[in-house]
């Protein structure tokens, strides 16, 4: 079983819709929990950046942890065509924990 | 700033040639990290380097190694290419610092084909 399990998807909705995207893990030492956003034929970047649980929130984005049921999610409000992407969540445990576990990631289309 | 850059960005080699992918950073991050890249399977991490002057294993090892050549420059080396390493490699650096330490900068990544 893998550390970080991410349903890939695909996940198809249309413009203005609220896209729900989410990931567990096994490992109850992640402390630092990330939602990285890939372009096609692009490296990732970083979109959303949490420490413990908890909520975030970033315009149209929402990050969630719940480290009591190691299940993290990630809210895209109002979507936009330009939101496709696959998104990836990615964890560590300490500061001094120099590796990220990422998902597998999720591929996301918003239909115009 | 480039961030992190990476070369080649394609390449296409036969069963047993040898290559090595370059990447370099300009953030003056300490630790470097290559991860190649698959459908389905998310970021696999080959090699990294917490600082200059080491480097360690990942999960995915076999047929690679790794040179930190100094602080900017991490490099990964095939020497005998199989088509199992057919993939999408991309390079990474962390800062280690301040708020968001553990987020990683990818490069644009070396699209690889191994026939």
């Amino acid at each position: 079983q893998k550390e970080v399990e991410q349903d890939p998807g695909p996940l198809s909705v249309p413009e203005g819709a609220i896209v729900s995207l989410n990931c567990t893990y096994s490992n109850s030492a992640f402390q630092y929990f990330m939602w990285y956003r890939q372009y096609s034929r692009k490296g990732p970047e970083l979109l959303m950046y949490t420490y413990s649980s908890g909520n975030k929130e970033d315009g149209r984005f929402t990050a969630q942890v719940d480290k009591s049921s190691k299940y993290i999610s990630l809210f895209i409000r109002d979507s936009q065509p330009s939101d496709s992407a696959t998104y990836l969540c990615a964890m560590s445990a300490g500061s001094n924990d120099y590796k990220l576990s990422f998902g597998a990631g999720t591929t996301v289309t918003v239909r115009a | 700033n480039a961030g992190v850059t990476q070369t080649p960005k394609f390449q296409v080699l036969k069963t047993g040639q040898s290559m090595t992918l370059q990447c370099a950073q300009d953030m003056n991050h300490n630790s470097m990290y290559w991860y190649r890249q698959d459908p389905g399977m998310g970021l696999r991490l080959i090699y990294y380097s917490a600082s200059e002057g080491t480097t360690d294993k990942g999960e995915v090892p076999n047929g690679y190694n790794v040179s930190r050549l100094n602080k900017r420059e991490f490099s990964l080396r095939l020497e005998s290419a199989a088509p199992s390493q057919t993939s999408v490699y991309f390079c990474a650096s962390r800062t280690g610092v301040g708020l968001a330490h553990n987020e990683q900068f990818f490069g644009p990544g070396t699209r690889l084909t191994v026939l």
